[in-house]
């Protein structure tokens, strides 16, 4: 079974504007990492954050993470029509063993 | 090699049959693992190697989903007396020894059974 909710399932907006994604999940985490997932291609790792750790960023990306609130938040900035994809958070429990994936966001950029 | 490697990247098999899906990982990874994904949904877990010892076969669906890695590196998934309700692709990831480390995914294998 999935570990988490990602929210929305679907997000589609404009070239140049912003994108928001969610992940909640249930267990306590070792870490949370997002992937990225264009269509009928393996996933690709985007950034972790670590449990003590409130935010980070790479380059356009911003990752929040809430774990009394067993949340986090993926923010894209100044999309662009390449970033179209499925974005999925993964947690991981313990160090080196499975991640555990959440339904994922279609996010779709129009140019 | 460069990154995780799967083989075959199609596979139609008709329903009864029996089939193999291959992962090549990146050298030297010791962590191994299998996942299922359903279109439109995330990957869900099969199992999971450390080196050739099967630490985690928890997320295999029934007796008919074996999973192998004998010298610690390839590794094969069986699926034997194939349904239809195993139609999905299957991705295989490596990670490298410590606390905080990515995945990195082979392109999976699409399998349809027909």
């Amino acid at each position: 079974s999935q570990q988490g909710e990602e929210d929305p399932q679907a997000l589609s907006i404009q070239e140049g504007e912003n994108a928001t994604m969610n992940c909640s999940y249930k267990t306590s985490i070792n870490n949370l990492q997002w992937y990225r997932q264009n269509s009928g291609r393996g996933l690709v790792h985007l950034i972790l954050i670590r449990s003590n750790e409130r935010e980070k960023h790479s380059g356009r990306l911003r990752v929040t993470l809430d774990t009394s609130k067993k949340s986090s938040s993926l923010l894209i900035t100044a999309s662009r029509a390449a970033d179209t994809a499925s974005y999925f958070c993964a947690t991981d429990g313990t160090s080196g063993s499975r991640l555990t994936f959440g339904e994922g966001t279609q996010l779709t950029v129009n140019p | 090699g460069a990154g995780v490697s799967q083989s075959p990247r199609y596979k139609v098999a008709k329903r009864g049959q029996d089939v193999a899906l291959r992962c090549d990982p990146i050298s030297g990874h010791v962590s191994l693992f299998w996942y299922q994904q359903a279109l439109g949904q995330g990957p869900e877990f099969l199992t999971y190697f450390q080196n050739e010892a099967q630490l985690d076969k928890s997320g295999l669906p029934s007796d008919r989903f074996f999973a192998e890695r004998p010298e610690g590196s390839v590794s094969t998934l069986k699926i034997q007396r194939t349904q239809q309700e195993d139609s999905a692709v299957y991705l295989c990831a490596s990670r490298t020894r410590g606390t905080y480390t990515e995945a990195f995914f082979g392109q999976g294998t699409r399998l349809t059974v027909v």
